[in-house]
C-alpha cells in the first residue's frame, strides 16, 4: 500500500503567478489535511477536506488560498499570486474516518 | 532511502504509569529532530532536538537524542488521560532538498 504522495515535491514561483500542490492520499482513506510548515515552526493546520467536501478550513488564509478534494483524483491545495511569505514546506496527511493520520513528504514552495 | 520508524505503534497503559515512545531513523545530513503530539487536528509542537545527549524537559514530558546510535526517545510519567493522543516523530534533513520525513506515529491510550 503506498503511501501519502505529494507533488511535486519542489516548486519554484514567481510573485504573483499561481502554486498548484497535489496530495494522493493513501488508498482507502476519504480524509485529507493540508499543513503549512514555517521555518522554524511547527506545523500549522490549514484546512480538512473529504471527498468533494470542505469540513474545516479554519486555519487557511482568507484571500489567495483554496483546497479541494474532488471525488476522483488528488487533493489540490492552490495559492494564486503568490508573495514570498507563502515560501514554506506544505505537507498533506490522509487518514481514515477521522482517525490516525498518515504525512506525505511534502511539497517545498519557493516564491522568488 | 530515508527513513523514521516510531514504536510501538500503538499502547495502551493506565494512568499513572510511564511510558517511553520510541523513534529511530536513517537520514542522510540529519538538521533536527520535531516530537509532535496529534490529538483531533494539526499536531501540537514538543520538542526539537538537534544535539546528542541533551535532555529537553516539559512537565511530565521529556526527550532526549542519540545522533550516534539514531534513536530518541519520548518520556512521559505520571501519564493522565489528557496525555492520549498519537504522537509523532519527524526528522529534518540538512540538504539540498531540504526534507522533513515523519514517522507513522504511536497511538498512546491512556485508561482511567
Amino acid at each position: 500500500n503506498a503511501g501519502v504522495m505529494q507533488n511535486p515535491r519542489h516548486l519554484v514561483r514567481r510573485r504573483g503567478q499561481e502554486a498548484r500542490l497535489r496530495c494522493s492520499p493513501m488508498k482507502g482513506h476519504s480524509h485529507v489535511y493540508w499543513y503549512r510548515q514555517l521555518p522554524e515552526e511547527g506545523l500549522k493546520f490549514m484546512v480538512y477536506l473529504q471527498k468533494e467536501n470542505i469540513i474545516d478550513e479554519s486555519g487557511m488564509p482568507k484571500e489567495r488560498f483554496s483546497a479541494e478534494f474532488p471525488k476522483e483524483g488528488p487533493s489540490i491545495l492552490r495559492i494564486q499570486q503568490v508573495v514570498r511569505g507563502d515560501s514554506a514546506a506544505y505537507f498533506c496527511a490522509s487518514s481514515l474516518q477521522d482517525l490516525k493520520q498518515y504525512f506525505g513528504p511534502g511539497t517545498r514552495l519557493t516564491v522568488t | 532511502e530515508d527513513k523514521v520508524v516510531q514504536s510501538p505503534l500503538s499502547l495502551v497503559v493506565h494512568e499513572g504509569d510511564t511510558v517511553t515512545l520510541n523513534c529511530s531513523y536513517e537520514v542522510t545530513n540529519f538538521r533536527s529532530l520535531l516530537w509532535y503530539k496529534q490529538e483531533k487536528k494539526a499536531p501540537t509542537f514538543l520538542f526539537m532536538l538537534t544535539s546528542s545527549g541533551i535532555e529537553k524537559k516539559s512537565g511530565r514530558l521529556s526527550s532526549i537524542l542519540d545522533k550516534k546510535e539514531l534513536f530518541s526517545i519520548l518520556n512521559i510519567t505520571a501519564t493522565q488521560t489528557g496525555d492520549s493522543a498519537v504522537y509523532l516523530c519527524a526528522v529534518e534533513a540538512r540538504n539540498r532538498d531540504d526534507k522533513i520525513i515523519f514517522g507513522k506515529g504511536t497511538r498512546l491510550h491512556i485508561l482511567p
